[in-house]
């Protein structure tokens, strides 16, 4: 069964702060995803990493960059926390062309 | 511009009655479409999904239903059960060359089966 780990469920930060989320999958999957959830615009994509060190724009980058040092692990930054990214951020990862499989959530307030 | 739109943000049906959730889309480009189910503190899961090359697809009580010229598909639950309320969204592919896969999602459809 695949399982995709979110390193928190729910994290507080403050305005200005660099904030690290974690993501770690064990299915040896090529593909991996960050998205936003916000109510009634449903899951934006932020960035998405085909291979390690390798990642590409999604619709919503803007305030946000990626890591993916090892192929299991994709790192979500918020380089300088503001409110409008108080949000459900949602990791996911796949084999190529193959459907999503979703950790459980980090629930972020930046306050 | 949302490229994937479910108009309706909730549905409430009886327990034992079919659940009926519709989504729009824009792009001609996507070729594959997929139905994912949230419960509340979790991830979504996938459900069920359709080729555009396909019309219908069945997995027990789900049936997709993809109609290519008016852009639009459905996702039918018979019979729906207490179990099944959740958060319902629809998601289309297009291709990426490094990825194989890109997911536009549609804003989500919060479905209350009542017993």
């Amino acid at each position: 069964d695949v399982k995709v780990t979110q390193s928190s469920r729910y994290l507080v930060k403050r305005t200005g702060e660099k904030v690290f989320l974690e993501c770690v999958q064990d299915m040896d999957h090529e593909n991996m995803f960050w998205y936003r959830q916000d109510p009634g615009l449903g899951l934006r994509l932020i960035y998405f990493s085909y291979d390690v060190k390798m990642k590409e724009k999604g619709d919503i980058p803007e305030g946000y960059s990626v890591s993916r040092e090892k192929k299991e692990r994709f790192s979500l930054i918020l380089e300088s926390a503001s409110t409008n990214q108080t949000s459900m951020y949602l990791c996911a990862s796949s084999p190529r062309a193959q459907p999503q499989h979703f950790g459980d959530g980090t629930r972020l307030s930046i306050l | 511009d949302q490229q994937v739109k479910q108009n309706s943000p909730s549905l409430s049906v009886q327990e034992g009655r079919i659940s009926i959730l519709n989504c729009d889309y824009t792009n001609s480009m996507f070729d594959y479409f997929l139905w994912y189910k949230k419960y509340p503190a979790e991830g979504p899961t996938f459900l069920i999904s359709i080729s555009s090359i396909k019309d219908k697809n069945e997995d027990g009580r789900f049936t997709v239903f993809l109609n290519k010229s008016a852009k639009h598909l459905s996702l039918h639950i018979v019979p729906s059960q207490p179990g099944d309320s959740a958060v319902y969204f629809c998601a289309a592919r297009s291709l990426n060359n490094n990825a194989g896969n890109m997911l536009t999602f549609g804003g989500g459809t919060r479905l209350m089966v009542k017993p």
